[in-house]
């Protein structure tokens, strides 16, 4: 069965405080890893989908790298209103649904 | 600007009475998705279709919950009857397939409270 695990359950940073989040998974065979940003009261949002060990996208302060068993979301130089839960999904071979973490939920203070 | 669309945003009702919830898919999408959100669990899926035929229902508990697309604009999910552990919030999500890829992109919710 597909696992994801992601760590730490929350994390408090200060305006400019690089950091790092991550998703280990275990799948039978991996199709994608996505990353989302959910904000209160809101649907989760996309941010990227990595397919293969060792890519690496980035959007802003946003960079996303995998492994074979865990990708990482580094943030850089965060802003308060990067506070969020950030949400890991994976699918498997053979299957269209994604499975997700349980996030880790983001406060960056100014 | 494309999104996923769903009604209502939210929802009060007694425990027995049945709940629809509306999902407008994006244009040309071809795969909708069914989640619900809880604090203990996370966002866990109920049931997918693919070019309107589900393909899975195993989260769904069979007794009391049913999705449906009638058209390839919408989607519904009913409980009936419905139950308090039913709160929640649901989420509807759909993409495109293409070459095995999937980009879920989700609405904004109904949250549902059954008192």
């Amino acid at each position: 069965e597909d696992q994801v695990t992601q760590s730490p359950e929350a994390l408090r940073l200060q305006e400019g405080e690089s950091s790092s989040l991550n998703c280990s998974y275990t799948v039978s065979g991996l199709r994608g890893l996505f990353w989302y940003r959910q904000d209160p009261g809101k649907g989760p949002e996309f941010l990227f989908t990595l397919y293969s060990a060792g890519e690496e996208k980035e959007k802003e302060r946003l960079k996303a790298t995998l492994t074979k068993k865990e990708s990482f979301l580094h943030i850089t130089a965060p802003k308060p209103e990067d506070s969020a839960t950030y949400l890991c999904a994976v699918r498997s071979t053979g299957f269209q649904k994604l499975v997700f973490g349980t996030g880790t939920r983001l406060l960056v203070s100014p | 600007d494309a999104r996923v669309t769903q009604t209502p945003r939210h929802k009060v009702t007694e425990m027995g009475q049945e709940v629809t919830m509306r999902c407008q898919p994006i244009l040309g999408h071809n795969t909708v998705f069914w989640y619900r959100q809880t604090m203990m669990q996370g966002l866990e899926l109920l049931a997918y279709f693919r070019n309107r035929a589900p393909l899975d229902d195993s989260g769904m508990p069979k007794d009391r919950f049913s999705a449906e697309m009638p058209d390839a604009t919408l989607a519904t999910l009913k409980i009936q009857p419905s139950e308090p552990r039913d709160s929640a919030v649901y989420f509807c999500a759909s993409g495109l397939v293409t070459g095995g890829q999937t980009e879920a992109f989700f609405g904004q919710g109904t949250r549902l409270t059954v008192v």
